[in-house]
């Protein structure tokens, strides 16, 4: 099952605009991380952030952390054409024994050139 | 270096018959994952190693699906009696562990994707 669900689901914007996914989960968790798709293959890590930690940075990506709400947003600064891809929110558990990561339903951004 | 590698990339098989998918993580990863991702979903954890033992397979759906890594290296999971549900994007990761246990990020394969007819 998903542990969290991203809003929106599917985001078309202009190059050069901002894009803002939010991702809501379910149960405590020990940290958050965003993952980007091409192609419906395979993914790659864009940041992680810790449940303690608030806000982050990364190049063009902000990512901020609302455990309270169980919230996360990713904000992409200036995007381009090559930032369309889908885009996962994933969390790992308290329990560090259990590693695995579990992801939302992911947002589908498109960047119009 | 090289990233973590899945074979075959596609995979065509019939309802019944048995499928034995690879993966090569990255050298010196002690941990592997092995998820599945259908259509327009995220993935979803099947299966985790640590070295050659299984530390958590409470994602394996049923005991139509088994993994192994026998020598704490390349993993092969295997799908008996497969059924057209098993279709999907089989995706492997692997990583380091993390000090104290703490969160690491996982480098993920390409996947191979499995059509059950």
């Amino acid at each position: 099952s998903q542990q969290g669900e991203e809003d929106p689901q599917a985001l078309s914007i202009q190059e050069g605009e901002n894009a803002t996914m939010n991702c809501s989960y379910k149960t405590s968790i020990n940290n958050l991380q965003w993952y980007r798709q091409n192609s419906g293959r395979g993914l790659v890590h864009l940041i992680l952030i810790r449940s303690n930690e608030r806000e982050k940075h990364s190049g063009r990506l902000r990512v901020t952390l609302d455990t309270s709400k169980k919230s996360s947003s990713l904000l992409i600064t200036a995007s381009r054409a090559a930032d369309t891809a889908s885009y996962f929110c994933a969390t790992g558990l308290m329990d560090t024994g259990r590693r695995a990561l579990t992801f939302g339903s992911g947002t589908r951004l498109q960047v119009q050139p | 270096g090289a990233g973590v590698s899945q074979t075959p990339s596609n995979k065509v098989t019939e309802k019944g018959k048995y499928v034995e998918l690879r993966c090569d993580p990255i050298s010196g990863h002690t941990a592997l994952y092995w998820y599945r991702q259908s259509l327009g979903q995220g993935p979803e954890f099947l299966i985790y190693f640590q070295g050659t033992g299984a530390a958590d397979d409470s994602g394996l759906p049923n005991d139509r699906f088994f993994a192994v890594r026998p020598e704490g290296s390349v993993s092969t999971l295997k799908i008996q009696r497969t059924e057209r549900g098993d279709s999907a994007v089989y995706l492997c990761a692997s990583s380091l562990v993390g000090l104290a246990g703490g969160p690491i990020e996982q480098f993920f394969g390409p996947g191979t994707r499995l059509t059950v007819l």
